[in-house]
């Protein structure tokens, strides 16, 4: 079965700081892989998605994931963070071909002003 | 462009009781899954329905059930409720379309929040 492990449950940062999270999966065949973003009071989001290609994806608001096949990671970068990126950031990975997505257990980000 | 919406936004039952919770999905699509997020958990996949058929299953006995409906909104279906059914429900809607369905987004619903007492 797949799963995924965010290694981060919670961060705390000032603004202008550099975010890493990290996310890494487990699963023997070809993935699509995701960032959701849930910020306060607010539905789950898509930050990013990767499914081929260039390992390097950017998404919204600034945000960069890099996938490293060889790491099974797909970890999420921004270089520098603002207060409105305080929220809670969940990996997500589907099996090729299906839309069930199997998410880690998240990671809650602070910004301090 | 109307996104997904779930009713209720909070449900409070008892152990034994049944609960059918609501989503409507966002114009055009015609796929909804279903997710459970236990507190301090990531969401779990339930099942997911494609035009009105059951189209995967997650690891959740058959107490959960669903219907999607043609104009493919769905409802959740939870008997004998436990404990542990105590968590926020999450409704996503896509467009699925064969073999290109997992590309596309998947749409998240507000939740609703489940209280087992």
């Amino acid at each position: 079965a797949q799963s995924v492990s965010q290694h981060n449950h919670h961060v705390i940062l000032s603004e202008a700081a550099s975010l890493e999270l990290g996310c890494n999966y487990s699963y023997g065949g070809t993935v699509n892989l995701f960032w959701y973003v849930q910020y306060p009071g607010q539905h789950l989001q898509l930050l990013l998605k990767y499914f081929s290609g260039d390992p390097l994806v950017k998404g919204i608001k600034g945000f960069e994931a890099e996938f490293i096949k060889s790491k099974f990671s797909f970890n999420l970068r921004k270089p520098s963070v603002q207060w409105s990126d305080t929220a809670e950031y969940f990996c997500a990975v589907t099996p090729a071909g299906f839309q069930k997505l199997v998410f880690g257990t998240g990671t809650r980000l602070l910004v301090s002003p | 462009e109307t996104g997904v919406t779930q009713s209720p936004t909070h449900l409070i039952k008892t152990r034994g009781q049944q609960v059918t919770l609501r989503c409507s999905s966002q114009s055009g699509h015609n796929t909804v899954s279903w997710y459970q997020q236990a507190l301090g958990q990531g969401p779990q996949f339930i099942f997911q329905y494609y035009r009105e058929e059951e189209n995967g299953r997650g690891n959740f006995p058959p107490r959960f059930s669903g219907l999607q409906f043609p104009n493919y909104s769905s409802e959740l279906n939870v008997n004998a409720l436990e404990l542990d059914d105590s968590a926020l429900y999450l409704c996503a809607s896509s467009l699925g379309q064969g073999r290109l369905a997992e590309f596309n987004e998947q749409f998240f619903g507000p939740g609703t929040r489940l209280t087992v007492l």
